[in-house]
Order: C-alpha cells, then structure tokens, then sequence
C-alpha cells in the first residue's frame, strides 16, 4: 500500500475485555512506532520497534499492554483486560532508518478505541 | 532518557497575527522535525533540520534550528484559518522522541 494502514479504525469494547489493534507499515520501512493520543493531548509512546533488535517498550502504561512485530512487518498492539482509561487513538507510524535516511515517521490514520 | 519540551501548549490567535511555537532538547540533536496534526486528523511531517542555525522556509512557515543544536522554532507569519492545528516538534538520532504539541487556534 501506498501508507501506513491501520485496522480497526474504530473499536469499541466492553471493559475487561481484550483488543488487537493492527498496523501495517510502508513496505520496507525499519522502524515501528506505537503511540497513544487521549482527547486533545499529545503523542504519548507505547512501543519502539526497529529491525531485528529487541523492542523499546519503555512507553508501555502497564502490563496489560504488550505488542510484537511479525516478520519485520505487520504489527499488533493488544490491550488485556481493557479499563475506561485506555480510551484513546492508537497511532501507528512507520519509518526508515539507515545511515542516509531521513526517519521520516509516516502515521496512521489510527484506531479509536472506545472501552465502555 | 532524552526530553523534548515544547512552548506554549496553546496558542490562540487572530487571523493575520504571527505565531511562534519553541521546541528545547534536554540533549544535542543530530536533527529535529516539525510535524503538523489537523483536528481529526494524524500527525504529518513538514520539514526536517539538520544544520546548526539552519533556517528553512515554507511560504509563511520558517523553521530555525539553534546554533548548539538543542533548540528550534516554528514561526507562521499572518496566520489563517487553515493553519489550524497540533505542530509537533521530534528529535533524536534513533528513537524519535515528540515534543507535546502547541495547539493553534485561529479566530477568522
């Protein structure tokens, strides 16, 4: 595709249950970013994923929150037991890194998650 | 871990009235990148600095990247409707690491 794509666009869940947000990056980029934006705020990251190296969860608000990255590709953000407060956009955006690279970030147009 | 603090968080203007937005690095930067995010819509990438005290302009956008490579700023001269948005600064060499936003509100 010619973007970043993200599945679902929208998403809404009964609290305590689980959800898998997807987001397929531009072809051959490197590097994977999740992030989190609530109502009005900023971008808040979740998740770091580039190349082969072990991912940069530092972001992650808990440990209900987990993602992975299959094949240097696709990737999936799940929400366990989802809580009122993980009601946010979830924006995926993608980028390639090397020595001459610009690490543009191209986003998403992100999931709405709605936890009711 | 690098920070990146942008001021104001809100910025509210009449139409045809400048707007700055400042973005400061806890560390020196090897580059920085401003992104604009419409309401409803996702973060998009405008310009990238690479050089120290490199200026860039586009239209009535300038970008300045400071001398030390550890700050910015976005200026918008006579600001319309259509400026309406979250900009994002982003620095660092691996991780890209996003200021908070300034929100720009523009009364017609």
């Amino acid at each position: 595709g010619a973007g970043v794509s993200q599945s679902p666009s929208n998403k809404v869940t009964e609290k305590g249950k689980d959800v898998e947000l997807r987001c397929d990056p531009i072809s051959g980029h490197t590097a994977l970013y999740w992030y989190r934006q609530s109502l009005g705020q900023g971008l808040e990251f979740l998740i770091y994923f580039q190349g082969n190296s072990a991912p940069d969860k530092s972001g992650l608000p808990s440990d209900r929150f987990s993602a992975e990255r299959t094949g240097g590709s696709v990737s999936t953000l799940t929400i366990q037991r989802t809580q009122q407060e993980d009601s946010a956009v979830y924006l995926c955006a993608s980028s390639f890194q090397g020595p001459q690279a610009k690490n543009i970030q191209y986003f998403g147009a992100g999931t709405r998650l709605s936890v009711l | 871990g690098q920070q990146v603090m942008q001021i104001p968080q809100y910025q509210h203007v009449q139409e045809g009235e400048d707007f700055t937005t400042y973005c400061n690095s806890s560390t020196t930067l090897s580059n920085i990148q401003w992104y604009k995010q419409r309401p409803g819509g996702h973060p998009v990438f405008l310009i990238q600095l690479v050089k120290s005290g490199e200026v860039k302009k586009q239209k009535r956008l300038t970008f300045q990247f400071g001398e030390a490579k550890k700050n910015s700023s976005l200026h918008i001269t006579a600001t319309q409707t259509t400026d309406v948005g979250t900009y994002f600064c982003a620095g660092g060499s691996e991780k890209l690491v996003f200021g908070k936003g300034t929100k720009l509100t523009v009364n017609p």
